[in-house]
């Protein structure tokens, strides 16, 4: 399996754009997550999906952001308008089942917003 | 509230010089304690799952061990590419999510 794959590895863009990242998680797994990693507050969970479904959200910093699962092999995170503050390092990671179970991670996004 | 607290924030060994990173928590209803290695540049990447106390799991160098309240990751006898980033998670409390700690940079000299 090529694991999880994440696009773009980077993303330069100036505060104000729209900005996506895509995710696409190893086949067969059900739940899918998208992190955000910063020197300050380390690995942050901003949503979760199972079966293509959001079920938590409460880690999304604000109504700027938004994440899409239209189908199980696919999800993007948006960010627009983008602000300097989101520059940081974004992950998607997949796990069979949620609980107990080993989410696998994929390289990252790193996000740099001037 | 639920917390994850690993010290030290780094660690300088030499090659062959044993030692230990901390992972403490503080979280109701643990369900599983994760390590992860984070490579610069890379996503954090799956070493053990422990669920109850007085578990041990081992890879090579390496060796976790699990109690009520913290978790230690052992290394012995270090090589430089055991050199990374190390994070614990917990699952568990209110929100029943991955709680990651800060993680300990690691760093072995030759």
């Amino acid at each position: 399996d090529a694991g999880v794959i994440q696009s773009p590895r980077h993303e330069v863009t100036e505060m104000g754009q729209e900005v996506t990242l895509r995710c696409k998680p190893i086949s067969g797994h059900n739940s899918l997550f998208w992190y955000r990693q910063t020197m300050m507050r380390g690995l942050e969970l901003l949503i979760y999906f199972n079966n293509n479904v959001p079920i938590d959200d409460s880690g999304m910093p604000e109504d700027r952001f938004s994440a899409k699962m239209p189908n199980a092999s696919f999800s993007t995170l948006k960010i627009q308008p983008s602000e300097p503050r989101d520059s940081a390092v974004y992950f998607c990671a997949s796990s069979f089942l949620k609980y107990q179970e080993t989410q696998y991670f994929g390289p990252g996004t790193r996000l740099l917003v001037l | 509230e639920d917390q994850v607290t690993q010290s030290p924030e780094a660690l300088r060994l030499q090659e062959g010089e044993s030692s230990s990173l901390n992972c403490s928590y503080t979280v109701s209803g643990l369900r599983g304690l994760f390590w992860y290695r984070q490579d610069p540049g890379k996503g954090p990447e799956f070493l053990f799952t422990l669920y109850s106390a007085g578990e041990e799991k081992e890879k090579e160098r390496l060796k976790a061990t699990l109690t009520k309240k913290e978790s230690f990751l052992h290394i012995t006898a270090p090589k430089p590419e055991d050199s990374a980033t190390y994070l614990c998670a917990v699952y568990g409390g209110s929100q029943g999510n991955l709680i990651f700690g800060k993680g300990t940079k690691l760093s072995v000299k030759p």
